[in-house]
């Protein structure tokens, strides 16, 4: 069974542009999560999805949103970069959420200058 | 403020032994949790979920506590080996199940 995916692997952008990762989930597993990973702050939780609906959030803005579709892959987009949104995106799938075994992506690697 | 503390940054041992992490958390209430493993450059890899009605979890080498008077998850790896070496994460949910915590995490180096 393939794992999960994440594209792109490397991001480098500009400070006030968007950016939009993307995550194909390991079949059958209707359950994708987003994390952020920085060497300040560690790995912090952006957002759950399941069944296309947004079902648990955390403690990040409005420009971090994210939406899930019909084959159960996610995309997570960012608006108005920041020089502090420099981190690791790391997302992972599960067959029923957050109180289940999660599997980790590889990650995306953003940069913003 | 709600916090979840690993010990030490860093930890080394001598190949064979065991090793011991630990996982403090105040001001949470979760109902179950979780460690994981993360080499440099990759995602992290589960290992354990232990929920809070159970005192011990074992898999392989592996052992995972979790007290919750003490608000305390104890992680073993018995034997080490070299191949151990990597840095472990100890993450929680906040009782409602809604959000997701992970630990500062504890580098472990195994010293062949």
């Amino acid at each position: 069974k393939a794992g999960v995916t994440q594209t792109p692997r490397y991001l480098i952008k500009t400070r006030g542009q968007q950016v939009t990762l993307s995550c194909s989930p390991i079949s059958g597993h209707r359950s994708v999560s987003w994390y952020q990973q920085t060497p300040g702050q560690g790995l912090q939780f952006l957002f759950e999805y399941f069944s296309e609906t947004q079902r648990n959030k955390g403690n990040f803005p409005g420009r971090f949103s994210g939406r899930q579709f019909s084959n159960s892959r996610s995309e997570m987009n960012v608006s108005t970069l920041e020089l502090g949104d420099s981190a690791l995106y790391l997302c992972a799938s599960s067959l029923v959420g957050l109180v289940d075994e999660q599997f980790f992506g590889p990650g995306t690697r953003l940069t913003v200058l | 403020s709600q916090k979840i503390e690993q010990n030490s940054e860093a930890l080394n041992i001598q190949e064979g032994k065991t090793a011991t992490l630990t996982c403090n958390y105040t001001n949470y209430s979760p109902a179950y949790l979780q460690w994981y493993r993360q080499d440099p450059g990759r995602g992290p890899v589960f290992l354990l979920l232990i929920r809070e009605n159970e005192k011990e979890k074992r898999k392989e080498r592996l052992k995972v506590t979790f007290d919750t008077t003490l608000k305390q998850s104890l992680f073993h790896i018995t034997a080490s080996q070299p191949a151990d070496s990597a840095t472990y994460l100890c993450a929680l949910d906040d009782a409602t199940g809604n959000q997701f915590y992970f630990g500062t995490g504890t580098s472990l180096t195994v010293i062949p």
